[in-house]
């Protein structure tokens, strides 16, 4: 079945340490986001991507990066930079940039 | 810039009922969309439906349908005959035109049914 697959579902980081979120999609879609997702809050963009090697930043993009090699992965790095990465992080992709996306499942980071 | 706003934080039905949850938004375009997703405990979002500014029919998808009032920048959401797994956080979200390629979303309803 194809779908947006996010791993892990949760994650534990250091104070300094860079840690990554995967997120493969098999849905041979165009456009892929990432979205944070804090209580009591909505969605909020931290980059997106229309097409394979290249990334817009979104929102709130300071403290991230992303890299777009393929057209099935966009992994988001959270870099120490980011002072508050406790969140549900969210992957979305769609066809193409204006059409209705479609997300995953997910991943809890957390700081220990 | 655009918001959308949701002033429900929790909203409670009976099964079987019907209920509506509210969202208004600012925006000074004349062409976007907007959406309604349901985020169950899984934590998943799903797209329940999904709104053209420049058609003036409500969109409806089975029990799911909104009441779309763009002079006044309101997007409603009735789901009637409620079941239990309509229990969820729903969002509102909006989309510029046609190309637009960013989601702004609300902070969120709650909805709880109730058997």
């Amino acid at each position: 079945d194809g779908g947006i697959t996010q791993s892990p579902k949760y994650l534990f980081r250091k104070e300094g340490q860079n840690v990554t979120l995967s997120c493969e999609q098999n849905l041979n879609h165009d456009a892929m986001y990432w979205y944070r997702q804090d209580p009591g809050q909505g969605l909020r963009l931290i980059y997106y991507s229309q097409i394979v090697n290249d990334f817009q930043k979104g929102d709130i993009a300071e403290g991230y990066s992303v890299s777009r090699e393929k057209k099935e992965s966009f992994p988001l790095t959270v870099t120490s930079a980011q002072k508050n990465p406790t969140a549900f992080y969210l992957c979305a992709s769609s066809i193409v940039a204006w059409q209705p996306q479609h997300f995953g499942d997910g991943t809890r980071l957390s700081i220990l | 810039a655009q918001t959308v706003t949701q002033s429900q934080p929790e909203m409670s039905v009976q099964e079987a009922e019907t209920v509506t949850l509210s969202c208004t938004y600012d925006t000074s375009e004349s062409d976007y969309y907007l959406f309604w997703y349901k985020q169950p405990p899984s934590r998943q979002m799903i797209l329940v439906i999904r709104q053209e500014a420049y058609k003036q029919q409500n969109a409806t998808e089975n029990r799911f349908s909104v009441n779309f009032q763009k002079a006044a920048k309101s997007f409603s959401l009735k789901i009637s005959d409620s079941q239990l797994g309509d229990a969820a956080m729903y969002f509102c979200a909006y989309r510029s035109g046609e190309y637009g390629n960013k989601l702004v979303f609300g902070a969120g309803t709650i909805l709880r049914v109730k058997s």
